[in-house]
């Protein structure tokens, strides 16, 4: 069964603008993460934000979670060609079973 | 190994074989997660085992669906009489699990797949 569902589902932006993609899940969870996946095959972890926690960030990347809304948002700033890619969030349960939405995919124009 | 390993990476079938997918997890993962992918789409959760727990196959599409976990480590997804709705890119992950705090650590580390095409 699937979780999450992201919006936009498709995205291009100019190199140097900010990339900002959301999404949105039923459930209680215990963390929130984001991945990326290059070329339709294995994906990389790149964030993980907890349920207690509301803002996170990492590098270019910041991450926001509203429980009450049931919600996230992954802001990528200032970025590349190099962040051309698919990016998913992914529940995780209290049983650390972990749910993936339809992800986004985000194309940066050089 | 350094990472999680899936074979065989291609798998051309005809319709109606059985086919055995395997992956190897990273050594010490208690934690393996089976995903299909088809074309442009979301991660279909499959099955995920954890520890010595009874494993969750809620995402299990058929009864010609299995997968089982040998001593903790390596797994196998079995598709019985394959057909050509089958035909997606199979992904597993393992993870190292731990709870810090009631807080589960569930980063996933992926393998590059198993494409599989049923003709």
């Amino acid at each position: 069964s699937q979780q999450g569902e992201e919006d936009p589902q498709a995205l291009s932006i100019q190199e140097g603008e900010n990339a900002t993609m959301n999404c949105s899940y039923k459930t209680s969870i215990n963390n929130l993460q984001w991945y990326r996946q290059n070329s339709g095959r294995g994906l990389v972890h790149l964030i993980l934000i907890r349920s207690n926690e509301r803002e996170k960030h990492s590098g270019r990347l910041r991450v926001t979670l509203d429980t009450s809304k049931k919600s996230s948002s992954l802001l990528i700033t200032a970025s590349r060609a190099a962040d051309t890619a698919s990016y998913f969030c992914a529940t995780a349960s209290n049983t650390g079973k972990l749910i993936f939405g339809q992800g986004t995919t985000l194309q940066v124009k050089p | 190994g350094a990472g999680v390993s899936q074979s065989p990476s291609n798998k051309v079938t005809e319709k109606g074989k059985d086919v055995e997918l395997r992956c190897d997890p990273i050594s010490g993962h208690t934690a393996l997660y089976w995903y299909r992918q088809s074309l442009g789409q979301g991660l279909e959760f499959l099955i995920y085992f954890q520890g010595n727990s009874a494993p969750d196959k809620s995402g299990l599409p058929s009864d010609r669906f299995s997968a089982e976990r040998t001593g903790g480590s390596v797994s196998t997804l079995t598709i019985q009489r394959t057909q050509q709705e089958d035909s997606a890119v199979y992904l597993c992950a393992s993870s190292l699990e731990g709870v810090l705090g009631g807080v589960r650590n569930t980063e996933a580390f992926f393998g590059q797949g198993t494409r599989l095409t049923v003709v």
